[in-house]
Parts: C-alpha cells; sequence; structure tokens
C-alpha cells in the first residue's frame, strides 16, 4: 500500500461546525486530488492540485476548500459542516513514473463524516 | 466530456471460478489510458490493473486480465481463480491522455462478492 494518510478516519458533528480532513503523502507527488464517494457509488472528483500554491476545483462543486502549501500536504476544509456534506471523502496523490503512461494515482484509506 | 458506465452493480462467483466484470466508455479522444480499481470493505482503493488505449495487446497481471476492444470503447475485467480476497467493490476509470493532467473519470462501481 503507498504512503497516503488521511485523518480522521471517521468523524460526526454537528451542523455549521468547522471542520478539516487531514490528507498527506511521503512519496513526494506533486499531484493530488479529492475525491467525495457517497456509498455505494462512483467516486467525483472536487478538488486537485498539481503542486504547490496550485489548486482547482474539480467536476462535482462542492462548497469545501483545499490549500497545498507544501508538498506532502492536502487538506479540505468545510467552513460550515451541513448534513449534505455526509459521505465518504477520499484523497489521491499520483506518481508520473516513466512517463504518463505509467502515471498511477494511489488513494488514501478515506474520511467517513457524518453531519448531523 | 468523457463518461464511464459499469452496468452490473452487483456481481457474484464461486471460488476459483472465473467472473468478469464489463466496463464501457465513451470519449472522442485517441490517446487514454483506462484502468480497474478494487475498493475493499473499509480498506484503501488499490490499482488492479492498466490498459493503454495505443496497445493492442491485453494487459495482464497475474490472475487478472482485459479484454479491451477500442472500437467497441469496452474494457472488461477478468478475474481467473477467484479468491475470497477478490471481494470488493471494483471500479473502471478513465484518463485522457489528450488534456493535460492526470484527473481520472470513475464508473459507478460493481459490488463483487466471491462464495466460498
Amino acid at each position: 500500500e503507498a504512503d497516503i494518510y488521511q485523518t480522521p478516519r471517521y468523524l460526526v458533528i454537528g451542523t455549521g461546525k468547522k471542520i478539516t480532513l487531514e490528507c498527506s503523502q511521503t512519496m513526494g507527488h506533486d499531484k493530488m486530488y479529492w475525491y467525495q464517494q457517497d456509498p455505494g457509488m462512483e467516486l467525483h472528483l472536487i478538488h486537485y492540485s498539481y503542486g504547490v500554491n496550485s489548486t482547482e476545483k474539480g467536476d462535482l462543486s462542492s462548497e469545501s476548500t483545499v490549500s497545498r502549501i507544501r508538498t506532502e500536504h492536502f487538506p479540505l476544509t468545510l467552513e460550515s459542516a451541513r448534513p449534505s456534506h455526509t459521505s465518504q471523502y477520499l484523497c489521491a496523490s499520483s506518481d508520473p513514473g516513466r512517463g504518463k503512461s505509467q502515471e498511477t494515482q494511489y488513494f488514501g484509506p478515506g474520511t467517513r463524516l457524518l453531519v448531523l | 466530456a468523457q463518461t464511464v458506465t459499469q452496468s452490473q452493480p452487483e456481481m457474484s462467483v464461486q471460488e476459483a471460478e472465473t467472473v468478469t466484470l464489463s466496463c464501457t466508455y465513451d470519449t472522442s479522444e485517441s490517446d487514454y489510458y483506462l484502468f480497474w480499481y478494487k475498493q475493499p470493505p473499509s480498506r484503501q482503493m488499490i490499482l488492479v490493473i492498466r490498459q493503454e488505449a495505443y496497445k493492442q495487446q491485453n494487459a495482464t497481471e497475474n490472475r487478472f486480465s482485459v479484454n479491451f476492444q477500442k472500437a467497441a470503447k469496452s474494457f472488461s475485467l477478468k478475474i481467473s481463480d477467484s479468491q475470497l480476497g477478490d471481494a470488493a467493490m471494483y471500479f473502471c476509470a478513465y484518463r485522457s491522455g489528450v488534456t493535460s493532467g492526470s484527473r481520472l473519470t470513475f464508473g459507478e462501481g460493481t459490488q463483487l462478492t466471491v462464495n466460498p
């Protein structure tokens, strides 16, 4: 398994609270991603970053924000959590390897978020 | 925009038997990459196998092989000699080789059950 970590693994929180989901990788990957995944459903890209100080919104609109101050760290923040934010959030990073054809995304274990 | 479709929400197989998971995709690009990812219950998503669109030869990784039909835009996964540890959600994914970046588009997933 790849060296990519997410904390917390599980979070139950009340509506209106501010939360930050942590993601870190020790592989020196420039590219990092956040996906949102509802139970039994496909992953949707919500944010990505191709390097420090570079962040972009993904395919699925999200009220969350991200930052990339350090290569190894890509936290996701919700300023005011709502029940509609209840989901699983997966972080990933990719390795260009020996070229674009060999590039692989490695996934973290995910954070399961429940907003009451 | 590219789309990925997995028409089998659930599949089951007897241990030691062979199972094939289906995936179709829609794209106007000629340069792209296809992937199968495995997501075991409460565990990290891991890459099972990849296929470069420019390669005619089907990729194989031990008990896992693909049937890549470029003209039909089909990319099925065959698991031979199924093992209990193969039980997981399997996702088919697409990555463009034309546009910049490494974003993945995922299918809806197929839940595979392996019966002893």
